[in-house]
This record gives C-alpha cells, structure tokens and sequence, in this order.
C-alpha cells in the first residue's frame, strides 16, 4: 500500500523567512507533483518532479526529490501573504497494467502572517 | 485551454434522489479522474479512466457510478447516497504518461439531506 506521509501540518509562517515542506512515501513511485489549494478552491499544480535529482523552480518555491530517501521537499524563500495556502504533495504508484493510481499527503496548511 | 468544466456547482440531494454530476475537458487528455475531498482533508481517488475505460474503482460503493461516454466528458451518477457522502467532488484531466499532471475542476459542492 502506497502512503504518502506530509510535515508539518501546519505551518506558521512569518513573512521574510524561509521554511520547507517534507513529504515522504513509501514505495517506488515514479512521479511526484505538489499542488496547492486555497480555501474553498480547486487544486492547481505547481509542480512535477520525475527523477532522482530533480529540482524545479518557480519564483518563492523551490521543489526537489530524492527518489533513493523517497522524499520530496518544497522549499519556500522569503515567505509573503500570497503563500497562505494548502499544499499537497501526491504520489504516482508504479503500475504496468494501470495508469492513475495518486495518493495525496495530507496537506500541509501554511499561514504567512506579517 | 487547460480548463476543466465541473457541473453543478452545489447540489443538494436527498437520499432517494438520483443525479449526475459532469466534467468536461478538450485538452486532449485521455485520462479522467473523480477524487471526493472533505473540508481540510486531501483529495481520496474514488475512480480513474483511462482511454473511455474504467481502470481503477478504489472500493467505492455502489451509489456511486461513473460513466465516460467519450474522450471529453466524464459523469458519476448518484443514487441513494447516505449524508457522510456529502463533500466536494473534484474532477481532474491528465495526459495518459507523459508527465501527467493533473488538471482540476472547480468541483461540486454536494450536500446530502
């Protein structure tokens, strides 16, 4: 069984600082993506993250994966209001006979506050 | 056009009620998902398609039935739903492979009386 695990939960962040999010899973997967979610609102991607090594980034955020360690980390630098959000991270299970298998984290609800 | 169109909006049924809900893509994509969300909880996969096929069904109950006419459309069906059924169901689009990204849906805000 595929879990994903997120931490922290919750994230209290003060704007200016730099703070990062760690997600976890437990088997081999082959693709991993970070979406955020404001209250009340659909999911947008951020970002997809498919090999050992892989960085990405887009402004604040900073995503990277470790296939080896199976973690995933989204980095946020200089944190400002526009980041208060949910962020999930989810997670492809390898199937050769299906496709579409995704287990979510649990979020991490991230607060930036002056 | 990354859109993908979710209807209704809100929806209010009682439990001898029957209604669908629709999810509408033209990305080209040929995989269609419905996820159920409840508040400050992450999205739960319920059902995938893949080229118009059922590919994976994740346990869930028989009130629930999707349908996928054509490469655009996507339908779950609703019958006799119980009130802890009551969430927001998001449907996404992706290409099959690829990287796969997820395109979501606003969703439906379903109540169930």
């Amino acid at each position: 069984e595929l879990k994903v695990e997120q931490n922290p939960l919750f994230l209290s962040m003060q704007e200016g600082k730099n703070y990062t999010i760690y997600c976890n899973y437990s088997t081999t997967s082959d693709r991993l993506y970070w979406y955020r979610q404001d209250p009340g609102k659909s999911l947008e991607s951020l970002f997809v993250l498919l090999s050992n090594g892989a960085v990405k980034q887009e402004g604040r955020l900073m995503a990277s994966l470790d296939t080896k360690a199976r973690l995933s980390t989204l980095h946020i630098t200089a944190a400002v209001h526009d980041l208060s959000a949910t962020y999930f991270c989810a997670v492809r299970l390898r199937a050769t006979d299906s496709w579409g298998k995704f287990q979510f984290g649990a979020g991490t609800q991230v607060v930036v506050t002056p | 056009d990354t859109e993908v169109t979710q209807t209704p909006k809100h929806l209010v049924m009682g439990m001898t009620n029957k209604k669908s809900l629709k999810c509408e893509q033209h990305m080209g994509h040929r995989a269609m998902y419905w996820y159920k969300q409840k508040a400050k909880k992450p999205p739960e996969l319920m059902f995938v398609y893949s080229y118009e096929k059922l590919s994976i069904n994740e346990s869930v109950p028989s009130r629930f039935s999707p349908e996928c006419p054509n490469s655009s459309l996507l339908n779950l069906h609703l019958h006799a739903l119980q009130p802890e059924d009551s969430a927001l169901y998001l449907c996404a689009s992706s290409h099959v492979d690829r990287e796969g990204i997820q395109y979501f849906g606003a969703g439906t805000r379903l109540s169930v009386l």
